[in-house]
């Protein structure tokens, strides 16, 4: 397995612009988690969905973010208009809830800088 | 709510000397307790788990026993490696997300 593919790995853009991130899960899990890591707030749960459903949004910084899952194998978590403050690493953790230790996997990252 | 509470870092170590990074949790019930780990420029990932109290989970020479009584998943290693330096992060499972402790950096020198 190929593992949770993130792209793109590094974005540089302008403030204002729109971004896109995108992540597929491992194949046969049925969550999926947005988390955004800095130095300064650490790692913070961003959204999750579970069968594609959004499940907690409560992490959601304000309205420029959202993120949609049309599918199993599939998110993206969008940033309109994009501002310096959300220069950070984003990660994609996908899992197969069940009952016990739930363990997550997570992408490399997507490292957005906006300028 | 759940929370999980680690030490400060960084915690600076010669190569071979003993580690532990402590962790202790706030939760109802008796959730499932994790360590990740997390090398420069790469996601987290999972190091260690345990289901249930007293269960003591291991991997890669480090271990980590789940206390009910103290509330408490510290993480140790008898002989840390200079490949072991990264930033590792206890987590509680609630119940189908995790919330995650905010790390403790481990650099080793040799």
């Amino acid at each position: 397995d190929a593992g949770v593919i993130q792209s793109p790995r590094h974005e540089v853009t302008e403030m204002g612009q729109e971004v896109t991130l995108r992540c597929k899960p491992i194949s046969g899990h049925n969550s999926l988690f947005w988390y955004r890591q800095t130095m300064m707030r650490g790692l913070e749960l961003l959204i999750y969905f579970n069968n594609n459903v959004p499940i907690d949004d409560s992490g959601m910084p304000e309205d420029r973010f959202s993120a949609k899952m049309p599918n199993a194998s599939f998110s993206t978590l969008k940033i309109q208009p994009s501002e310096p403050r959300d220069s950070a690493v984003y990660f994609c953790a996908s899992s197969l809830v069940e009952r016990g230790g739930n363990e997550q996997f997570f992408g490399p990252g997507t490292r957005l800088t906006v300028l | 709510g759940d929370s999980v509470t680690q030490m400060e870092g960084p915690v600076t170590l010669s190569e071979e000397a003993f580690l532990t990074i402590n962790c202790t949790y706030t939760a109802t019930g008796y959730p499932s307790l994790f360590w990740y780990v997390q090398y420069p420029g790469e996601g987290l990932q999972l190091l260690l788990k345990a289901t249930k109290a007293d269960d003591k989970g291991s991997n890669k020479g480090f271990e980590a026993t789940y206390r009910k009584e103290t509330t408490s998943f510290h993480l140790e290693k008898g002989s840390v490696q200079v490949s072991d330096s990264a930033v590792y992060f206890c987590a509680l499972q609630d119940p189908d997300k995790l919330i995650f402790g905010t790390g403790t950096r481990l650099q080793v020198f040799p």
